[in-house]
């Protein structure tokens, strides 16, 4: 079964306009945080965002706003105000805190997000 | 700033050619791993390490080893490389006092196998 499940393979949005990529999540475990990167074209990826799963509040980090809910098993990155810049896929992750598996994380299949002008 | 590195950025080899990748990081991290990353597929953990000489397999181990020799350096290994091998690698580590669970990436290698 999927643990991290990214639905959108591609999505388009207007520049300066706000737009919502989503991420649903599988787990048993209690403690677990969940992530998003971005990977723009150059290949390299950016860590944009971490919520842990005993956090009380939306992380957030300018731009960037994960909704979550845990009840949904949903953590949606939100971009306000996109961006040319802001072209790029991106990866919702989940880290579990299972056995010695320490940090590892699950990957989704990722979003690529086109910002028009 | 934490820097990963990969030694390639691209590299074509052969099928059947013994095939070293190698990652080092500056930060003194204890954590290492090494995820491949397909279209549709996301990004796959293949081994990762928590310690020198220390490796734990991830989803898909099979037909690669790693080694870590010194905490810094982080190497994959495709014995024979197979074309199914061809793929972007992706070398991470984490380890930052109090950002632990930040995994930091290298710039990617993407390997062409024919």
């Amino acid at each position: 079964a999927q643990k991290i499940t990214q639905t959108q393979p591609g999505m388009f949005v207007q520049e300066k306009e706000a737009v919502t990529l989503d991420c649903t999540y599988d787990t048993s475990d209690p403690s677990y945080g969940l992530f998003w990167y971005k990977q723009p074209s150059s290949g390299e990826m950016i860590f944009l965002i971490y919520q842990g799963s005993y956090d009380q509040q939306n992380a957030t980090e300018g731009r960037y706003s994960l909704n979550f809910q845990k009840a949904r098993k949903s953590a949606n990155l939100v971009i306000s105000a996109s961006q040319l810049g802001d072209s790029a896929m991106y990866f919702c992750a989940m880290r579990e805190r299972e056995k010695s598996s320490g940090d590892k994380l699950t990957f989704g299949t990722g979003t690529r997000l086109a910002v028009r002008p | 700033d934490v820097k990963v590195t990969q030694s390639s950025r691209y590299l074509v080899k052969r099928t059947g050619e013994k095939v070293f990748l190698e990652c080092v990081q500056d930060m003194d991290h204890e954590n290492m791993f090494w995820y491949r990353q397909d279209p549709g597929l996301g990004l796959r953990l293949i081994y990762f390490s928590y310690d020198v000489k220390m490796k734990e397999k991830g989803d898909i181990p099979e037909g690669y080893s790693v080694s870590r020799e010194k905490k810094e350096r982080f190497s994959l290994i495709l014995e024979s490389a197979s074309t199914n091998q061809t793929s972007m690698y992706l070398c991470a580590s984490s380890g930052r006092p109090g950002q632990e669970y930040e995994q930091y990436f290298g710039p990617g290698t993407r390997l062409t196998v024919t």
